[in-house]
C-alpha cells in the first residue's frame, strides 16, 4: 500500500523554540494532506488541511500563526510549531490520500512525538 | 458523517476471534463503513471498509447488517500484536477521501491477553 513518512519520530525542544515536522508521501502524489494532534488517552483531532500550492485550512481553535503549514510540493507537507510551549507537547500525525492512487483509504504517517521542556 | 458508537474497551484471548461491534444507526445510503486501528505511539492503520456487502481481506472481515445500522469487525485469530485502539468511521463516498479528513471517535481499546 501507499506509504506516508513523517520525520522526526520524536523531538524534544526547549520552550520558545520552533520545531519543524515533515510529512512525505513516498510513492504517490498527495494534493491534500491532513495534520492531526493527539493528546494522551485521547483520540486524534484534526488541526488543519494542507493543500498543495495554496494556504492551509485550519480547524476552529487552532492558531494558524503558531502552527505553520507549508505544502510546497505534491509529496511534502511541513508543520512548524513556532514558539513552542509545554502545552504543545503532543503526538502529531499527518495523513494523505493522493488523487492518482487507486485505493480508497487514507494513509497515515507514523507520528511525531513532540515534548517541549 | 454519521455518528458511530463503539464499546470503550474489550479483551480477547490470544488465538481466539476478536469481534468488535460498531453502531451507526444514522448511516446514509452513500456512506461507507471504514475501520482503522492505532497501535500505541503509531499512526492509524487502515484495516478494511465496506458499503453493504460483507468484506474480507488478509487482516480482517467486516460484517455489515442488512439494515446497515451496525457492523462488526472480526479479527479471526487475534495475536498480541493486535492490541490497539480500533476506530469505526462512517463517511461518504470513497472518492471523497482525498478532500476531507477522517473524523475519529473514541474507538475501542482491544487488549489481547496471552
Amino acid at each position: 500500500g501507499a506509504v506516508v513518512s513523517q520525520h522526526p519520530s520524536w523531538v524534544i525542544c526547549k520552550s520558545g523554540t520552533s520545531v519543524k515536522i515533515e510529512c512525505r508521501s513516498l510513492d504517490f502524489q498527495a494534493t491534500t494532506m491532513f495534520w492531526y494532534r493527539q493528546f494522551p488517552k485521547q483520540s486524534l483531532m484534526l488541526m488543519a488541511t494542507s493543500n498543495e500550492g495554496s494556504k492551509a485550512t485550519y480547524e476552529q481553535g487552532v492558531e494558524k500563526d503558531k502552527f505553520l503549514i507549508n505544502h510546497a510540493s505534491l509529496t511534502l507537507s511541513t508543520l512548524t510549531v513556532t514558539s513552542a510551549h509545554p502545552e504543545d507537547s503532543s503526538f502529531y500525525i499527518c495523513s494523505a490520500r493522493g488523487g492518482a492512487v487507486g485505493g480508497t483509504e487514507a494513509f497515515f504517517g507514523q507520528g511525531t512525538r513532540l515534548t517541549v521542556v | 458523517d454519521a455518528k458511530t458508537t463503539q464499546p470503550p474497551s474489550m479483551d480477547c484471548a490470544e488465538g481466539r476471534a476478536a469481534n468488535l461491534p460498531c453502531n451507526h444507526s444514522t448511516i446514509s445510503g452513500n456512506e461507507y463503513v471504514y475501520w482503522y486501528r492505532q497501535i500505541h505511539s503509531q499512526g492509524p492503520q487502515y484495516i478494511i471498509h465496506g458499503l453493504k456487502n460483507n468484506e474480507t481481506n488478509e487482516m480482517a472481515s467486516l460484517i455489515i447488517t442488512e439494515d446497515r445500522k451496525s457492523s462488526t469487525l472480526i479479527l479471526p485469530h487475534a495475536t498480541l500484536r493486535d492490541t490497539a485502539v480500533y476506530y469505526c468511521i462512517v463517511r461518504v463516498g470513497a472518492a471523497d477521501m482525498g478532500r476531507r479528513a477522517l473524523t475519529f471517535g473514541s474507538g475501542t481499546r482491544l487488549q489481547v491477553q496471552p
